[in-house]
């Protein structure tokens, strides 16, 4: 199995610029997690979904970001507009069964707004 | 609101010392502890610890789940340069199948 896939893994933006990250989570696994990663905050659950559906998004900071799920094999996160303190990783992490099965995080994409 | 706390925040030893890394929650509804290590990428999986398995152990990785403490201990014996990583802490305890509130993390650095 491939993994959860990212994509891009960097991203250099600036400022009020419209930054869109992908996720293919692992066959099969129905639930997909997007999270931010920063020294500050540490590891923080952005949003989740459950066979595509949005279950929980009270971790995305405010309007400015959104995510989807069209299909079972994608996810984007966007960010409209970007501004210098959205700079962090963002991982995406896919498991099956919720919580009876561990997350698998994908190889993360480093996002910095000039 | 749930709550992890790890600690130490980091941790220094040198090859060959025994490590204990600590984790405590508060949580909602307690279904299960995980453990993970990051490197540079992303977090691996280490050990998930439930009500039925309060204790794992891997090789030189061991950790016990404390129910009535509400806290794991994650120990690490004869530590390698290998084991520098940060080490986190997380919990599926909330109102929300599946979600995992995660702590700040150890540094654990281990010199030659």
């Amino acid at each position: 199995d491939a993994g959860v896939i990212q994509s891009p893994r960097h991203e250099v933006t600036e400022m009020g610029q419209e930054v869109t990250l992908r996720c293919k989570p692992i066959s099969g696994h129905d639930y997909l997690f997007w999270y931010r990663q920063t020294m500050m905050r540490g590891l923080e659950l952005l949003i989740y979904f459950n066979n595509n559906v949005p279950i929980d998004d009270s971790g995305m900071p405010e309007d400015r970001f959104s995510a989807k799920m069209p299909n079972a094999s994608f996810s984007t996160l966007k960010i409209q507009p970007s501004e210098p303190r959205d700079s962090a990783v963002y991982f995406c992490a896919s498991s099956l069964s919720g919580g009876k099965e561990t997350q698998y995080f994908g190889p993360g994409t480093r996002l910095l707004v000039l | 609101e749930d709550k992890v706390v790890q600690s130490p925040l980091s941790l220094v030893v040198h090859e060959g010392d025994t490590v204990t890394l600590n984790c405590s929650y508060e949580v909602t509804n307690f279904r299960s502890l995980l453990w993970y290590k990051q490197e540079k990428k992303a977090p691996t999986f280490l050990f998930m610890l439930t009500s039925s398995g309060i204790e794992k152990k891997s090789g030189r990785l061991s950790s016990i789940l404390d129910k009535k403490e509400l806290s794991s201990i994650l120990n690490i014996t004869a530590t390698q340069t290998g084991d520098s990583a940060i080490y986190l802490c997380a919990v599926d305890g909330g109102t929300s199948y599946g979600k995992l509130t995660f702590g700040q993390g150890t540094i654990l650095t281990v010199h030659p």
